[in-house]
């Protein structure tokens, strides 16, 4: 079945360490989106990608980095920089991002951090 | 930059019919889509409206007017099953997908 995968569910990290959220794709999907979402929040930006080898940043880059070697992946890492890097983060893929003809976003099943 | 508006919280019978608004600022506008996202899961997408008018999927529909940047969702028969957040979100030529802060519906008995 096609899908969009997040690993792990839930994740504990100790303050100022990196860790990196892994989110996988099998749709063919040319762009892929990281959200973040705190407690009774809406969705906000973090990075997303059109296309292999480039990303661009979204509404709160700061602290995060990502990368887009392969199509079907799109590693989000969370850095010691972040301040409140707590949240509930969500990878999301669209089959041609930037374009009019992209009506959907899939997305996986999130994954919950939580920094102690 | 892009912006969108949509109430915080609605309540509603079950069997009635509710209207979600979203009013969006964006340049480069493709089109607006809403997505449902029940408790700690993900958002599953809804519909999508690019041109103006009403698109109409079984109990859900969704409307679109470009020249006042204002859509809304419509749920109709509502059930105790439609209790989620209700998300809109607006496409551009930026390539980004931004979403609103969500609407909270409450369905009761």
């Amino acid at each position: 079945d096609g899908g969009i995968t997040q690993s792990p569910k839930y994740l504990f990290r100790k303050e100022g360490q990196n860790v990196t959220l892994s989110c996988e794709q099998n749709l063919n999907h040319d762009a892929m989106y990281w959200y973040r979402q705190d407690p009774g929040q809406g969705l906000r930006l973090i990075y997303y990608s059109q296309i292999v080898n480039d990303f661009q940043k979204g509404d709160i880059a700061e602290g995060y980095s990502v990368s887009r070697e392969k199509k079907e992946s799109f590693p989000l890492t969370v850095t010691s920089a972040q301040k409140n890097p707590t949240a509930f983060y969500l990878c999301a893929s669209s089959i041609l991002g930037g374009t009019p003809g992209d009506t959907e976003a899939f997305f996986g099943q999130g994954t919950r951090l939580t920094v102690v | 930059g892009q912006s969108l508006e949509q109430p915080s919280e609605v309540t509603a019978v079950e069997g009635a019919i509710v209207q979600i608004n979203c009013t969006y600022q964006t340049s480069g506008f493709y089109g607006l889509s809403w997505y449902q996202q029940h408790d700690g899961g993900a958002p599953t997408f809804l519909s999508y409206n690019a041109l103006d008018g009403l698109e109409e999927t079984g109990r859900f529909s969704s409307f679109l007017s470009r020249s006042d940047s204002y859509g809304y969702l419509l749920l109709q028969e509502l059930q105790m099953k439609d209790s989620a957040s209700y998300f809109c979100a607006v496409s551009s030529n930026t390539g980004k997908l931004i979403f609103g802060q969500g609407t909270t519906l409450q369905v009761k008995p």
